[in-house]
């Protein structure tokens, strides 16, 4: 998926743990989308980021969740504490000519 | 303030037939409008865009659609359906001073081409 690289593509947390998720764009892109994709929904947006900086987290749960993309490395979606509602698909995309390339997910299973 | 909706969860049609999948929005500015599809376990792809232009945009995998602005509606369609078809489809929309990331994604349209 235009290269996109999103891991684990399968987490199973309890109730209670910690849950990172990583994504690495597109080649030569510096920003990432996040979103949530809950089961029969579409996808919704979380936060967008640059190298370093948070540009609109406006769709991201007040606590518990937060998201960094540090100068080196892929961003990281955290969740703290998950609950059983934090299951669900992530995805990350980065975007090109306003299309959105999307990474293959991260499926969330809180037990 | 944008928007859009997919009136149908489930479209059934049989190989070899038309397909419509359906898609309204609404949108402050000038829409740009886009379809992507996804199968089982994995990522969005990218089908076919309107930003301006021809009303009928063709787009990858033989699919089509058409912006109709008067009935603020961009329907997916293909002439023939084959069962490789069956996905879920979304629709996505935002206006020309948002940025791409934070398009509008409809709930999605699980398409099933029967052989």
């Amino acid at each position: 998926n235009a290269g996109v690289m999103q891991n684990p593509r399968h987490l199973v947390r309890r109730r209670g743990q910690e849950a990172r998720l990583r994504c690495s764009p597109m080649k030569g892109h510096s920003h990432v989308y996040w979103y949530r994709q809950l089961p029969e929904e579409g996808l919704k947006f979380m936060v967008y980021l640059q190298k370093e900086n948070i540009i609109d987290e406006s769709g991201m749960p007040k606590e518990r969740f937060s998201a960094e993309f540090p100068k080196e490395g892929p961003s990281i979606l955290r969740i703290q504490q998950v609950v059983r509602g934090d299951s669900a698909a992530y995805f990350c995309a980065s975007d090109r000519a306003g299309e959105l390339f999307f990474g293959e997910g991260s499926r969330l299973t809180v037990l | 303030a944008q928007s859009v909706a997919q009136p149908e969860d489930q479209v059934n049609v049989a190989e070899g037939n038309p397909l419509t999948v359906k898609c309204t929005y609404s949108v402050s500015g000038n829409p740009y409008l886009f379809w992507y599809v996804q199968y089982p376990n994995r990522g969005l792809q990218f089908l076919l865009k309107y930003i301006t232009g021809d009303n009928l945009v063709k787009g990858s995998y033989g699919f089509e659609a058409e912006f109709n602005k008067s009935q603020t509606s961009f329907h997916l369609k293909k002439p023939s359906a084959l069962v490789s078809d069956s996905a879920l489809y979304f629709c996505a929309v935002r206006d020309q001073n948002t940025n791409a990331g934070k398009s509008t994604f409809g709930d999605g349209t699980t398409l099933t081409v029967k052989p």
